[in-house]
This record gives structure tokens, sequence and C-alpha cells, in this order.
């Protein structure tokens, strides 16, 4: 069964402290993997996709990397702004472009 | 360019009472999903249109939900009898692509969700 976990769970940073977040997987076959960000009372938003082992992609503050097992998403110099929930996704060859998901990790930047 | 939209954005009911909710997917994307999320866990796809026909529902409880997307529009997920456990966020997503086993990775947009709670 496919299968993705996220850690850590939550991540408290002071703005400007950097970190990584955690994703690990477990499929039969990767297709991508999507990171999504998910504010308070809204729907997941898109950030990126990886299709393939040493692919790296960058957005603002936002730094997406993928091996065979994992993926990270690293933060450089948080703003308070970035605070959300990061989803990690997989998409299959075995599936209809169904995306599975790992719980989250809830991030929180203070000032 | 207009997102995904959902209505209602909330919704409480009373359990065995029925519920329906409405997504308008964005325009000119042919592949729908609906996607369950409890509070505290990642979203959990319950069905899949392609167009108007259904390509996956394999996680669908289907003794208690229904779906349909009439005209390869917009989309409806009823649930009757609604049960505690169904208390979550429901989640519609739509890709441009046509969804297909194997065929190119596409990007899912969401839309707001409508949260249930039951009590």
């Amino acid at each position: 069964e496919d299968q993705v976990t996220q850690s850590p769970e939550a991540l408290r940073l002071q703005e400007g402290e950097s970190s990584s977040l955690n994703c690990s997987y477990t499929v039969s076959g990767l297709r991508g993997l999507f990171w999504y960000r998910q504010d308070p009372g809204k729907g997941p938003e898109f950030l990126f996709t990886l299709y393939s082992a040493g692919e790296e992609k960058e957005k603002e503050r936002l730094k997406a990397t993928l091996t065979k097992k994992e993926s990270f998403l690293h933060i450089t110099a948080p703003k308070p702004e970035d605070s959300a929930t990061y989803l990690c996704a997989v998409q299959t060859d075995t599936g209809f472009q169904k995306l599975v998901f790992g719980t989250g990790t809830r991030l929180l930047v203070s000032p | 360019e207009a997102g995904v939209a959902q209505s209602p954005r909330y919704k409480i009911i009373e359990k065995r009472q029925s519920v329906a909710f409405w997504c308008n997917p964005i325009s000119g994307h042919a592949t729908l999903y609906w996607y369950q999320q409890i509070l505290g866990q990642g979203p959990k796809l319950l069905i899949q249109f392609q167009n108007n026909g259904v390509v996956d529902d394999s996680q669908l409880p289907k003794d208690r939900f229904s779906a349909e997307r009439l005209k390869g529009v917009d989309s409806t997920l009823k649930i009757q009898p609604a049960k505690l456990e169904d208390s979550a966020v429901y989640l519609c997503a739509s890709s441009f692509g046509l969804g297909l086993a194997g065929g190119p990775t596409d990007t899912q947009y969401f839309g707001p969700g409508t949260r249930l709670t039951v009590l």
C-alpha cells in the first residue's frame, strides 16, 4: 500500500530561522511528488511538483528537493506569513491521478 | 482565472440527516475530484470523475455517499444518512487533463472546502 509520512508534525521557528520539513514515501512507482500549502479554513494551495530523484524547485523562500525515498521542503529565512500546514502528496503509476497525502507539518513562524 | 468554487462553506446537521455539497471546477478542466479531510489528517480521495464518468470510486462509502457530475461540469456530493464520523472538510479539486492511468501528471487545484459537522 502506498504510504506518505511527514515529519515533524509541528514546527515552531523564529523569523529568519531556516529549517527543513521531511516527506518520506513508500510507493510502487512514483509518477510525481506534490507539495501543497494549506492555511486554516482554506483548501490546499499548489506549490511544487517533483518528478525524479535529484530534481529541485524553488519559489521565494521555499526550495523542494527529491530523492528516491524522500522529499525535503527547505524554508530559508522564514517570515510569519509562511505559517501554514505543508502537505506532501504522491501520485503513483497505478492510480488514475489519485493523490495520496501525508498528514502534514504545521509550521508556525514567530516574529 | 476563477478558481474552484464550493458551497456551502459550512454545514451543521444531526446524525441520520442528509446533506449535499456542490462544486464548480475551473473552466475547461476535464477531471474533478472529491476528497475528505478529517481534522489533523491529509485529504483522502473519495471519487474521481473524467468529464461526466466515474474513473475511481474505490474509497467512496457507497452505502451512504453518492456523487454525480452531470454535463461534465458541476458536481454534487451527497451523504444520506450522515454519521458522526462523517464530520470533516469536503474538498473539491479539478485538473485540466483527462486523469488517465499512466497519463501525464496533472496538477490538481483545490476549492476552499465545505466544513461538515454531524451532531
